[in-house]
């Protein structure tokens, strides 16, 4: 088990283009988290799986992004015509069941709009 | 909604001193409370959590204590060495769903020689 994977590590791309992002959680874990997080704050919550379900998006996930889970395994997180202000890390976290299950972490994506 | 409050950085210390890093929080029912660690280049890294009120996490000589009555999760250490350097993040969890997490804006320590 090498943890939850992120790919790219690192993605620069000119405003108006749409990028895709990989998450590949722990392979036991039902649960899959996206966040974002920006230069000098806290990682911000955007969406949650559960197995191939997407329970809850947040208020700052707008139109230009969505989020897929196909099958329960792996996940995407595309952002269409992008613009300057999506510029963070994109950080992918996984967990099991129930309460005192522990969240894992990956490395993330830094994404840089120009 | 819920929310997490640090005390604003960069905290600056000597090694050997000791360290506090103050979190309060917000939020209906019993959250879980926990501290994570983003050491320069890597990923988000668990360093100690609390389930419930009165609880104390403890590791690596770090130590955190639930008060449910102060709503506090203030993360304490004796002693810093120079490799402790990093951004300390407080963070909740709600009880009906252990991975949606609210993070505090990190708080970034420097240790010197």
């Amino acid at each position: 088990d090498t943890g939850v994977s992120q790919n790219p590590r690192h993605k620069i791309t000119k405003r108006g283009q749409n990028v895709t992002f990989r998450c590949d959680p722990i392979s036991e874990h039902n649960r899959l988290y996206w966040y974002r997080q920006t230069l000098g704050q806290g990682p911000e919550f955007l969406t949650y799986f559960q197995n191939e379900a997407q329970l809850e998006k947040s208020r700052l996930l707008s139109d230009r992004f969505s989020a897929e889970r196909p099958k329960g395994s792996f996940s995407t997180l595309e952002i269409q015509r992008t613009e300057q202000g999506d510029s963070a890390m994109y950080l992918c976290a996984s967990s099991g069941l129930g309460q005192g299950t522990r969240t894992f972490f990956g490395q993330g994506t830094r994404l840089t709009v120009v | 909604g819920d929310s997490v409050t640090q005390m604003e950085g960069p905290v600056t210390l000597s090694e050997e001193a000791f360290l506090t890093i103050n979190c309060t929080y917000t939020a209906t029912g019993y959250p879980s409370l926990f501290w994570y660690v983003q050491y320069p280049g890597e990923g988000l890294q668990l360093l100690l959590k609390a389930t419930k009120a009165d609880d104390k996490g403890s590791n690596k000589g770090f130590e955190a204590t639930y008060r449910k009555e102060t709503t506090s999760f203030h993360l304490e250490k004796g002693s810093v060495q120079v490799s402790d350097s990093a951004v300390y993040f407080c963070a909740l969890t709600p009880y009906t769903n252990a991975g949606k997490s609210t993070f505090g804006d990190g708080t970034t320590l420097t240790v010197k020689p």
